[in-house]
């Protein structure tokens, strides 16, 4: 079965301490790992799509990176406007629908 | 920018009634999403729709269906609302290649009294 684990639940850091998300997941033929962000009472917000191992990308203080039962969200000296949760799907070898994670709650404070 | 619009932002509805959630999307895409979110579940698929007429059930489909007549438009809709249908509903679509990103709606919060 497939599954998806994002960890720690939540976490706080202060602003510029760095931090990174964690996401592991089983899934059958992997076809792409996705990365949102969410904003309280909004829908999710695209970030990245990983597709092999070794890839990464990067967006501002955001870095993703994949290997092959692992994703990580590298923040960079976070800034309060980063807090948010973050999602993690990949997506299996049938690609009917993302598998979501629980998402991680990140809080940045001054 | 691509925009998925969700018709009602807030809604209060009673037990027992029935419920309708609308979805547009101006993307022209072909496959169309509904979760819902509950805290400490996630988002969890309830139904989605490969093209216009089609349909299949996702991990949670009990007491919901859905109508897909357009190709930008997908309901959703509870046939008698319980208590525990209460959560955020999101509706998100993409196009029909299975590892290209979904484009999320802004969510409808529900509360079943």
């Amino acid at each position: 079965e497939d599954q998806v684990t994002q960890s720690p639940e939540a976490l706080r850091l202060q602003e510029g301490e760095s931090s990174s998300l964690n996401c592991s997941y089983t899934v059958s033929g992997l076809r792409g790992l996705f990365w949102y962000r969410q904003d309280p009472g909004k829908g999710p917000e695209f970030l990245f799509t990983l597709y092999s191992a070794g890839e990464e990308k990067e967006k501002e203080r955001l870095k993703a990176t994949l290997t092959k039962k692992e994703s990580f969200l590298h923040i960079t000296a976070p800034k309060p406007e980063d807090s948010a949760t973050y999602l993690c799907a990949p997506n299996n070898q049938a690609g009917t629908a993302l598998i979501f994670g629980k998402g991680t709650t990140l809080s940045v404070s001054s | 920018d691509v925009k998925v619009t969700q018709s009602s932002r807030y809604l209060v509805k009673r037990t027992g009634e029935k419920v309708f959630l609308e979805c547009v999307q101006d993307m022209d895409h072909e496959n169309m999403f509904w979760y819902r979110q509950d805290p400490g579940l996630g988002l969890r698929l309830i139904y989605f729709s490969y093209d216009v007429k089609m349909k299949e059930k996702g991990d949670i489909p009990e007491g919901y269906s859905v109508s897909r007549e357009k190709k930008e438009r997908f309901s959703l809709i509870l046939e008698s609302a319980s208590t525990n249908q209460t959560s955020m509903y999101l509706c998100a679509s993409r196009v029909p290649q299975s590892n290209e990103k979904l484009f999320f709606g802004s969510g409808t919060q529900l509360s079943v009294l």
